[in-house]
């Protein structure tokens, strides 16, 4: 059983703070590692996909890094805005035939608050 | 163009019935994957179909759950004989046609809430 973990659970920053949280996963038969941005009742939202060690992508004011031999990567955001307010999940994919096959963890939920 | 879509976005059945979910995927899209998120737990894997071929049917229970996404019209994830615990959000995801060496991104529905009463 592949085993993904999120940390924390949950944040509450101010607006114009900066924060950054974890997703942890197996550091074998890695192929890929996704970062979805998820507003309630709305359908999460592809932000990276992150395929090699060391892989740092950038959109806007978010960023993220993967470190694939210790199994894990971080999501930065850079100035919080209250629309940054969502929940952040990370998916990983598992290499030797079956990487669609997406394993989540649960996901950070992150609070801005004006 | 339109994203992923998934009707109805809220269901409500009695225990024993059936529940029908469907998903439309993204124009150009011909691969679909069907995901579940019970209370307090992440997504977890069911499904995984293109037109007319089950691909993967691991993470589906082996009983009261069968899915389909037939040539034409959405993909149908049904259960069968509806019980309490199959109340979660229902996910669908679609994405190109994989191609060897190349990951293509899953885009997701929002989601189908099913309570059994």
């Amino acid at each position: 059983i592949l085993n993904v973990e999120q940390s924390p659970q949950s944040l509450h920053v101010q607006e114009g703070d900066s924060t950054n949280f974890t997703c942890s996963f197996p550091s074998s038969n890695f192929y890929a590692l996704h970062w979805y941005r998820w507003e309630t009742a709305k359908s999460p939202e592809a932000l990276f996909v992150m395929t090699l060690n060391g892989d740092e992508k950038k959109k806007g004011r978010i960023s993220a890094t993967l470190n694939t031999k210790e199994g894990y990567s971080y999501l930065y955001i850079k100035g919080s805005q209250p629309e940054d307010s969502a929940t952040y999940l990370c998916a990983f994919g598992n290499s030797g035939g079956s990487n669609y096959k997406l394993t989540f963890g649960k996901g950070t939920l992150l609070t801005v608050n004006p | 163009n339109a994203g992923v879509m998934q009707n109805p976005r809220h269901l409500v059945r009695r225990r024993g019935q059936e529940a029908r979910l469907r998903c439309s995927p993204m124009k150009g899209h011909s691969h679909v994957y069907w995901y579940r998120q019970l209370p307090e737990e992440g997504l977890k894997f069911m499904v995984y179909l293109q037109k007319e071929n089950i691909i993967d049917e691991s993470g589906m229970p082996k009983e009261r759950f069968s899915a389909e996404f037939p040539k034409e019209g959405p993909s149908i994830l049904r259960i069968q004989q509806v019980v309490r615990g199959d109340s979660a959000a229902y996910f669908c995801a679609s994405s190109l046609a994989p191609m060897a060496g190349l990951l293509y991104e899953q885009y997701f529905g929002p989601g189908t809430r099913l309570t059994v009463t």
